[in-house]
């Protein structure tokens, strides 16, 4: 099935760790998105990739990392730098200009023990 | 110029009711608003959407009204039922050359349908 998978569901963090989110995408869909989400709030861009190897700060960049080495793979990295990483957090990827539109992951729910 | 507004912040509707939900935007270069809905724990999912030169689109029992000149928009979920029961999002976006700014979420709207 095309889609996107967020791995793993769950994740715990110990203070000082970093943590990384894998998401992948077989959509052959050139753009890729993580948002994060707290709880019964919206949507809030981390970091978004146009294009392997080019990645740019969305709007809560500070203490995440990502990579985009290969077009299907956007892993994100919650590094010991966010104190405050307990959230929901989404993967999203989209392809089709003229339409523009996203399609989500399930999500990782991450949490500090 | 960037934001878009949506409102209520939560709804609570009766079983065969009509749940409304209503979102505004400032930027006239949006040309394309999707809806997503989103269940506990899991992923937003595209639900509808429409191209600012329509001005209706209904899907089952799903319908958009978009009011170009006002620059709003309406989700209508007619006879709702519990499994309507989610947050719902309204978005927009727009060819742009950077892709962090060619979409925009609303904050969201809560849907509890009483049974």
């Amino acid at each position: 099935d095309g889609g996107i998978t967020q791995s793993p569901k769950y994740l715990f963090r110990k203070e000082g760790q970093n943590v990384t989110l894998s998401c992948e995408q077989n959509l052959n869909h050139d753009a890729m998105y993580w948002y994060r989400q707290d709880p019964g709030q919206g949507l809030r861009l981390i970091y978004y990739s146009q294009i392997v190897n080019d990645f740019q700060k969305g709007d809560i960049a500070e203490g995440y990392s990502v990579s985009r080495e290969k077009k299907e793979s956007f892993p994100l990295t919650v590094t010991s730098a966010q104190k405050n990483p307990t959230a929901f957090y989404l993967c999203a990827s989209s392809g089709d200009r003229a339409r523009n539109i996203q399609y989500f992951g399930a999500g990782t729910r991450l949490s500090v023990l | 110029q960037q934001q878009v507004k949506q409102s209520p912040q939560s709804l609570i509707v009766q079983k065969g009711g009509i749940s409304i939900i209503n979102c505004a935007y400032e930027n006239t270069a949006f040309d394309y608003f999707p809806w997503y809905q989103q269940f506990p724990g899991k992923g937003p999912a595209l639900l509808i959407a429409i191209r600012p030169d329509v001005s209706e689109k209904k899907e089952g029992r799903f319908t958009i009204s978009f009011n170009k000149s006002a620059k709003q928009f309406s989700l209508h979920i007619m006879d709702s039922q519990p499994g309507d029961s989610a947050t719902y999002f309204c978005a927009a976006s727009m060819i742009a050359d950077n892709y962090g700014q060619n979409f925009v979420f609303g904050p969201g709207t809560r849907l509890s349908v009483l049974p």
